[in-house]
């Protein structure tokens, strides 16, 4: 069955960096593309960016250009979200989330990582 | 960068009851719609997409309907596990893609 799995809850520093992990398995990882979605505290869902794991050829939305980074490692189905020079605001859940193969909506996503909480506290 | 809206913020329903809740894009996004349910401390999950198809293993008490600017989400009759809160998102015009804010559907 597909499964996402996503590394550990992380406390950091305002200026530290984080680097969220996000494996997978029970599909072909470079069928698919993966995207980022964020979560504020009590807030709703917004849409970060995607990566097109065939090509590594990553995309962010305008919030999210300059200290977010996508990467992959498909020797282990594993795709990454780096985030530097962390602020108080960043504090949030970042999901990973499947999107669709060749031809279809990369950003509709049917399968989801359980989340990681990064939180941003000095 | 399209906007999506969802009315109402809080729908208030008891079990049993019908459930209708509204999206609307702020210009046309076709039939590339997709709704997502979330309960607390858990991932969203795909419920519909392409406006009115219910991903693999969803119930048939959960129904899409719309097209162009204004779409609805029905759950025919609420059971238990139903409570949560519900997402839109467009993915006809990306990036960026855009979720609507929420609606949660709370006890009566």
């Amino acid at each position: 069955q597909v499964q996402l799995v996503q590394s550990g809850s992380e406390l950091k520093k305002p200026g530290a960096s984080v680097k969220v992990s996000c494996k997978t398995s029970g599909y072909t990882f470079s069928n698919y593309a993966m995207n980022w979605v964020r979560q504020a505290p009590g807030q709703g869902l917004e849409w970060m960016g995607w990566i097109n794991t065939y090509t590594g050829n990553p995309t962010y939305a305008l919030d999210f250009t300059g200290r977010f980074v996508f990467s992959l490692d498909t020797s282990v189905s594993t795709a990454y979200l780096q985030i530097s020079s962390l602020k108080d605001e960043d504090t949030a859940v970042y999901y990973c989330a499947r999107g669709q193969g060749p031809g279809l909506p990369a950003v509709l996503n049917d399968y989801w990582g359980q989340g990681t909480l990064v939180t941003v506290s000095s | 960068e399209i906007m999506m809206t969802q009315s109402p913020a809080t729908l208030s329903v008891s079990p049993g009851e019908r459930a209708t809740l509204s999206c609307r894009a702020s210009q046309s996004v076709s039939s590339n719609l997709a709704w997502y349910q979330q309960k607390p401390g858990q991932p969203p999950r795909l419920l519909i997409y392409g406006a009115s198809t219910r991903d693999t293993g969803i119930p048939a008490r959960f129904s899409g309907s719309g097209s162009g600017t204004e779409f609805t989400l029905t759950i025919s009759s609420l059971q238990s596990e139903d409570f949560a809160v519900y997402y839109c998102q467009q993915y006809n015009y990306w990036p960026p893609s855009t979720f609507g804010p929420g609606t949660k559907v709370d006890v009566k």
